[in-house]
C-alpha cells in the first residue's frame, strides 16, 4: 500500500525556475526521505529528514517536514533539464530489527524544459 | 564495489512459468529488501533480509514469491506459476545496518513482462 501522496502528479517548469513538491503522508514516521527516479531505472536518495527536524538543505534541495499536518515539501532551486525525473517522498516507519520498511509515495513527475 | 546489480534487467515469460531474479548487494551492506514497482506507481515493498534472516514479508508476497538470501550476501526472488498481474519492475535495495535512519541504495531493477 501506498502511504504517501505527491502532489502535483507531474509538474512541467521551464529551466532556471523552482520546482517545488509536496507529499502528504498517514501514519507517524521515524523520518521522511525522496527519492529521484529516472526513466525505467532505480531509484536514487536524494535527502533524509528525521522528524525532530523541520527543515533541511543539500545543495539546491531544499526539504521541510511539519509532523502535525503529517506533509512534506520538497525544492528544487534553479532547475536543470537534468532534473527531469520522477521524484518519490518515502517514510520510514522502522521495521524488525531496526531496518527501514520505506513506504513510498505514487510521485511526482517533473520536466524542465529548455 | 559499484552499486547494487541485478540481473536479469529484463525477462520475457509466458504465464505459467516460474522466473527467477537475482541481487547482488553493496558488499559491505548487511540489509536487502525487495520491492515492486508497476506503472505510474511508487515501490511497494515485499521483503527484507538482515544478514541471511529474512525478518519481514509483505501480504503482496503471495505463497507463489519467495525470496531467499542464503549466505546473507546475493539474494535471489522466485515467482513461481507466474500471471499477468506480475508483470512489473522489481526493485533490489541494500542498506548499511547503522543504527537510526539509514539510506537504502537501490539497484536499477529486474522488469518482468508476463504474457
Amino acid at each position: 500500500s501506498q502511504q504517501g501522496e505527491e502532489d502535483p502528479q507531474a509538474l512541467s517548469i521551464q529551466e532556471g525556475e523552482n520546482a517545488t513538491m509536496n507529499c502528504s503522508y498517514k501514519t507517524s514516521i521515524n523520518n521522511l526521505q525522496w527519492y529521484r527516479q529516472n526513466s525505467g531505472r532505480g531509484l536514487v536518495h536524494l535527502i533524509l529528514i528525521r522528524s525532530n527536524e523541520r527543515e533541511k538543505h543539500s545543495g539546491r534541495l531544499r526539504v521541510t517536514l511539519d509532523t502535525s499536518k503529517k506533509s512534506s515539501s520538497l525544492l528544487i532551486t534553479a532547475s536543470r533539464a537534468a532534473d527531469t525525473a520522477s521524484y518519490f517522498c518515502a517514510t520510514d516507519a522502522g521495521l524488525t530489527g531496526g531496518g527501514n520498511k520505506l513506504t513510498f509515495g505514487t510521485g511526482t513527475q517533473l520536466k524542465v524544459e529548455l | 564495489d559499484t552499486g547494487v546489480s541485478q540481473d536479469p534487467r529484463h525477462k520475457i515469460t509466458k504465464r505459467g512459468q516460474n522466473v527467477t531474479f537475482r541481487c547482488d548487494p553493496i558488499s559491505e551492506h548487511n540489509r536487502l529488501y525487495w520491492y515492486r514497482q508497476t506503472l505510474g506507481q511508487g515501490p511497494e515493498f515485499l521483503t527484507y533480509f538482515q544478514n541471511e534472516a529474512q525478518l519481514e514479508k509483505s501480504r503482496l508476497l503471495s505463497d507463489r514469491f519467495s525470496a531467499e538470501r542464503p549466505k546473507g550476501s546475493f539474494s535471489t526472488l522466485e515467482i513461481q506459476r507466474t500471471e499477468q498481474g506480475d508483470s512489473a519492475m522489481y526493485l533490489c535495495a541494500s542498506s548499511l545496518g547503522e543504527t537510526g535512519a539509514n539510506v537504502l541504495t537501490f539497484g536499477a531493477g529486474s522488469r518482468l513482462t508476463v504474457l
